[in-house]
């Protein structure tokens, strides 16, 4: 079975300046990522997907995320944080149930905490 | 239309009661999926419908029933829950099942089971 793994269950960055939030995967075959955000007491929003092609995948808000074969990394980014991006983060996985069918496989999540 | 929808926001049931949770989506997409998610943890998968059919059951306890009565709607019974069910209950859909697609969520029903 595919995974993903969040080290960090929070991060903390001052608004303005860059933040990065880590994950690392293990799976069989080329890997399907996916970054997703979720706000209190909401549902998980996406962000952005890594198929195939550039390692540097830009998303919603301003996020990016860099993909890293040799390290199997995934980690999501911006340049300039906001409060409002505090949320909490996860990172998935696609995996492959049958032939056709799959799931995303999500990791632990991390809370990103920017403060004034 | 870019959005999942579900009903109802909140729901407060006796262990005896029975309720149902409603999803839709106007999307096209094929592929419907019910979450389970406690606080501070991620979603728990647990039905998945390909096509109006159910594709995917992750050992999930017969007092959930789901239910998919077209390709647009998705539906979650609820009978003679247990206080431990009391959760976040997310619906997503996506174009399909094959194929790298991300999922897009509703905004939950909050459970709560007395």
């Amino acid at each position: 079975a595919q995974s993903v793994a969040q080290p960090e269950d929070q991060v903390n960055v001052a608004e303005g300046n860059p933040l990065t939030v880590k994950c690392t995967y293990s799976v069989s075959g080329n890997p399907y990522l996916f970054w997703y955000v979720q706000y209190p007491n909401r549902g998980l929003q996406f962000l952005l997907k890594y198929i195939t092609g550039d390692n540097l995948v830009k998303g919603s808000y301003g996020f990016e995320a860099e993909f890293n074969k040799s390290q199997t990394s995934f980690h999501l980014k911006k340049p300039s944080a906001l409060v409002s991006d505090s949320a909490l983060y996860f990172c998935a996985v696609r995996d492959i149930i049958t032939g056709t069918a799959s799931k995303l496989t999500f990791g632990t999540g991390t809370r990103l905490q920017v403060t004034l | 239309d870019t959005e999942v929808t579900q009903t109802p926001k909140h729901l407060v049931m006796g262990m005896t009661n029975k309720k149902s949770l409603k999803c839709e989506q106007h999307m096209g997409h094929r592929a419907m999926y019910w979450y389970k998610q406690k606080a501070k943890k991620p979603p728990e998968l647990m039905f998945v419908y390909s096509y109006e059919k159910l594709s995917i059951n992750e050992s999930v306890p017969s007092r959930f029933s789901p239910e998919c009565p077209n390709s647009s709607l998705l539906n979650l019974h609820l009978h003679a829950l247990q206080p431990e069910d009391s959760a976040l209950y997310l619906c997503a859909s996506s174009r399909g099942l094959a194929g790298p697609n991300e999922q897009f969520f509703g905004p939950g029903t909050r459970l709560t089971v007395l």
